[in-house]
């Protein structure tokens, strides 16, 4: 089975702290993705990366970035938290670049609360 | 930003009772993805469909894309409390790294004993 694990379930940071949400997946997929979860909005896009060192925004970049220094893992960056990005974080992997269905695989999510 | 609608956002039944969710979106979508999320959990695929017109059966769930493939829908015949989650649907298209997928914002169900 694909397992992509996210390092920590619930964190509690202080606004402008530096916080690092790191994915690890185990199934050689070439895709990763950073989706943030929040009541009504459904999954919204940060970045996603195709490749190693290789990263492309998504739709709510602002205030994140990421790292993919090897292909199984890719961390989500805040450099320094605000209240606003108080939210659930969903980590997510898919085969590969050039076709399928895109089925995406996810980790279960790490809960960030910034007082 | 492709927009996709869901609805209703929320629902709460009985269980035995029928339901249907809608996925709406003035986009057309190469293939249309549902998936269902349970507490604690990340979503996982339900299904796939692709064709215009497609229906696809999953024991008591049943997936419809649109003719024109703006729009989908998910009926459950006599829910039951293991269907309780949020349903997402996800529309795919194609882009530079391959297949990227625009979310809805989710139907919670609760389905009571």
């Amino acid at each position: 089975d694909v397992k992509v694990t996210q390092s920590s379930r619930y964190l509690v940071k202080r606004t402008g702290e530096k916080v690092f949400l790191e994915c690890v997946q185990d199934m050689d997929h070439e895709n990763m993705f950073w989706y943030r979860q929040d009541p009504g909005l459904g999954l919204r896009l940060i970045y996603f990366s195709y490749d190693v060192k290789m990263k492309e925004k998504g739709d709510i970049p602002e205030g994140y970035s990421v790292s993919r220094e090897k292909k199984e893992r890719f961390s989500l960056i805040l450099e320094s938290a605000s209240t606003n990005q108080t939210s659930m974080y969903l980590c997510a992997s898919s085969l590969f670049r050039g076709g399928g269905t895109g089925e995406l695989f996810f980790g279960e999510g790490s809960r960030l609360t910034v007082l | 930003t492709q927009l996709l609608e869901q609805s209703p956002q929320f629902l709460s039944i009985q269980e035995g009772e029928n339901l249907t969710v809608y996925c709406n979106s003035s986009s057309v979508f190469s293939s249309l993805q549902w998936y269902r999320q349970e507490p604690g959990e990340g979503p996982v695929l339900l299904v796939t469909v692709v064709t215009g017109g497609e229906v696809k059966k999953l024991k008591r769930l049943t997936f419809q894309f649109g003719d024109a493939r703006k729009d989908s829908s998910l009926h459950i015949t006599a829910a039951q409390p293991g269907d309780t989650g949020l349903y997402l649907c996800a529309g795919c298209n194609r882009g530079n790294a391959g297949n990227m997928l625009t979310f809805g914002g989710g139907t919670r169900l609760m389905v009571k004993p």
